[in-house]
């Protein structure tokens, strides 16, 4: 299994451009989510998907947007980048079948720069 | 509601030495609780995690963390530092799914 993959690793924009950052899960896991990262603020939520066709708002969504197609893919769409999106950004997956006591399951980050 | 701190940002150990990274939570009701570790650029792993049952959880790497109620705690300690244990470290409060909170983190420091 290769666990949970994103794509880019590392990506420049400029303000205003659009992105979508890629994450795909082969463990059969119906949830899956998003976080950003920022020094000293731990992880925040920014959406979240339990299964396919339905996803839903975390703390920080504005911005942000995600569909969720296949059980496999929770691609994150950045609309119009702003330096304030830049942070590291970490996709998460979960069995699901409980919600608080899953443990979740993080990808290796993409590395968001907006200049 | 619901909050996670971390009482130490960072925290420096000699080799061999014991660890204690501190957490205390806030909810109004039951959680489960977790420790996540995560080494430079890397993702973060689970070493261990509370869901109600034994209130001493074991998790991976000799790492153990104490689930007290009374006092809102979920101290993650290990009896002796190793090189490769230095990492930053995550306690995390689960609520629910849109209810998941990350404390700020607590960076390891290991001294040979």
């Amino acid at each position: 299994n290769a666990g949970v993959t994103q794509t880019p690793k590392f990506q420049v924009l400029k303000t205003g451009q659009s992105m979508t950052l890629q994450c795909a899960q082969d463990m059969n896991h119906e949830y899956m989510s998003w976080y950003r990262q920022d020094p000293g603020m731990g992880l925040r939520l920014i959406h979240y998907s339990v299964g396919a066709g339905i996803t839903d708002q975390g703390e920080v969504p504005n911005g942000y947007n995600v569909s969720r197609s296949t059980t496999e893919d929770f691609p994150l769409r950045l609309l119009s980048a702003a330096p304030s999106q830049t942070s590291v950004y970490f996709c998460a997956s979960s069995i699901g079948t409980s919600g608080y006591t899953d443990t979740q399951y993080f990808g290796p980050g993409t590395r968001l720069t907006v200049l | 509601a619901q909050s996670v701190t971390q009482l130490d940002s960072h925290v420096s150990v000699s080799e061999g030495t014991p660890v204690l990274l501190r957490c205390n939570y806030s909810s109004s009701y039951s959680p489960s609780l977790f420790w996540y570790v995560q080494h430079p650029n890397k993702g973060l792993q689970l070493l261990l995690k509370y869901t109600s049952a034994a209130t001493l959880v074991k998790g991976i790497n000799g790492f153990e963390a104490e689930f007290k109620k009374s006092e809102t705690s979920f101290h993650l300690t290990k009896p002796s530092a190793h090189m490769s244990d230095a990492a930053e470290y995550f306690c995390v409060v689960n609520g629910g799914y849109q209810k998941v909170t990350f404390g700020t983190g607590t960076k390891l420091q290991v001294i040979p």
